[in-house]
């Protein structure tokens, strides 16, 4: 069936660089994608969204980029905090699969 | 406000044995679900429900059941636990956008010996 996946499992980043986790998804009929934080011992928790007819949009240290064309988003984060060291996770309206997700190490 | 919350915490049952895992709610949202977490698998949805009275299979539904019988509660059973349900069992929410979940509990730390 249709999934989303991550390209990678592993980031490491320097505090205070920015990170970028991307996500592919197959299914061209989606429209609205959500990126999740999952900290160690912790739930997933909702961090971003973004709906098929936007291309960007900016939170808290956070944007998202949707390129519909390749089937592709990402997750960017702006000067990047040890608080930010999580496993990422995107998911897609009415795909009811996570991938492993990508795990983000931010080094001092 | 609690949002989503999942008791126990923790527990450890001998194969076999039943129980049942508690999920509440108090944001009024439609649809709730539960997940098993690997690891290195991620999520995997066991059931849903996008209604008080109505539940639905997710992808690995075998060896579960649900129940919704009041909208803030949703239920996750073990019939006969087996060692391969050992996991982490997260309970989720959204208030119907498709079946993406938008809040998440801390998860059930189920132990099978």
């Amino acid at each position: 069936g249709e999934s989303v996946g991550l390209h990678l499992p592993t980031l490491s980043v320097q505090e205070g660089d920015n990170s970028i986790i991307n996500c592919a998804y197959s299914n061209s009929a989606s429209d609205y994608f959500i990126w999740y934080k999952q900290e160690s011992g912790k739930g997933p928790q909702f961090i971003i969204d973004i709906r098929s007819n936007m291309d960007k949009r900016q939170g808290q240290r956070v944007t998202v980029l949707l390129n519909k064309t390749v089937k592709h988003l990402s997750l960017q984060i702006a000067a990047t905090q040890p608080g930010d060291s999580a496993v990422y996770f995107c998911a897609e309206k009415n795909d009811m699969r996570f991938g492993a997700g990508t795990r983000l190490t931010v080094k001092p | 406000n609690a949002g989503v919350t999942q008791t126990p915490k923790f527990r450890v049952l001998k194969t076999g044995q039943s129980m049942t895992l508690l999920c509440a709610q108090d944001m009024n949202h439609e649809y709730m679900y539960w997940y098993r977490q690997d690891p290195g698998m991620g999520l995997r949805l066991i059931h849903y429900s996008v209604g008080e009275g109505t539940t639905a299979k997710g992808e690995v539904p075998d060896g579960y059941n649900v129940s919704r019988l009041k909208k803030q509660n949703f239920l996750l059973g073990l019939e006969s636990a087996a060692p391969s349900q050992t996991s982490v069992y997260f309970c989720a929410s959204s208030y119907g956008q498709g079946t993406v979940p938008q809040h998440f509990g801390d998860g059930t730390r189920l132990s099978i010996l």
